[in-house]
């Protein structure tokens, strides 16, 4: 995608290794967040999501932990594979201001897979 | 489902041209969102819709665009006069209802964009 560039973080991995992307959100009243992944070439696809009143929720491969405190979000990938390779964007969802209900995305932290 | 479908993929114009970008949204969907992406802004919300009707359009840059939702079927984005500085892919994304959080209702689905080059 457009996205991957120079100007992304970028998070190298040995393939079979777990991984963690990091993620600071930014309004404490945001109640629902989500992770996106983003192949080159394609639109944003859903991996994950988890409700403000979680900490953890974990799917195939994937868990998601939530730090309210310090507004914190993670992304982790058990044994990363080849076709983990991509941009990988957290967003939130917004419960203030004129952007009620819609997704705020962070900018994104490229994950490159070594085999 | 085809999912949310966008044309053209790719669109190469001049400085000064019209450009139209088109969408066509998941069925049942309620919301539809325009969305521009640039390696330096990342992901920018441009306007979104429900039911058909513009709900925030702040964050269209300025007035050479504007977009359009004429049903539920269909939505445009218009660039007029295009700059070399809208180079950009621009996706644009539906879902339905916002309904309970973790419920699904609130995942975006994204096109897979449109590559705009403006030279």
């Amino acid at each position: 995608g457009e996205s991957v560039g120079l100007h992304l973080p970028t998070l190298s991995v040995q393939e079979g290794d777990n991984s963690i992307i990091n993620c600071a959100y930014s309004n404490s009243a945001s109640d629902y967040f989500i992770w996106y992944k983003q192949e080159s070439g394609k639109g944003p696809q859903f991996i994950i999501d988890i409700r403000s009143n979680m900490d953890k929720r974990q799917g195939q491969r994937v868990t998601v932990l939530l730090n309210k405190t310090v507004k914190h979000l993670s992304l982790q990938i058990a044994a990363t594979q080849p076709g983990d390779s991509a941009v990988y964007f957290c967003a939130e969802k917004a419960n203030y201001g004129g952007s009620q209900g819609n997704l705020i995305f962070g900018k994104g932290t490229k994950l490159s897979v070594k085999p | 489902d085809a999912g949310v479908i966008q044309s053209p993929r790719h669109e190469v114009t001049e400085m000064g041209q019209e450009v139209t970008l088109r969408c066509k949204p998941i069925s049942g969907h309620d919301y539809l969102f325009w969305y521009r992406q640039t390696m330096m802004r990342g992901l920018e919300l441009l306007i979104y819709f429900n039911n058909n009707v513009p709900i925030d359009d702040s964050g269209m840059p300025e007035d050479r665009f504007s977009a359009k939702m004429p049903n539920a079927s269909f939505s445009t984005l218009k660039i007029q006069p295009s700059e070399p500085r809208d180079s950009a892919v621009y996706f644009c994304a539906s879902r339905p209802q916002q309904g309970i959080p973790s419920s699904g209702a609130n995942v975006l689905t994204f096109g897979a964009g449109s590559r705009l080059t403006v030279l």
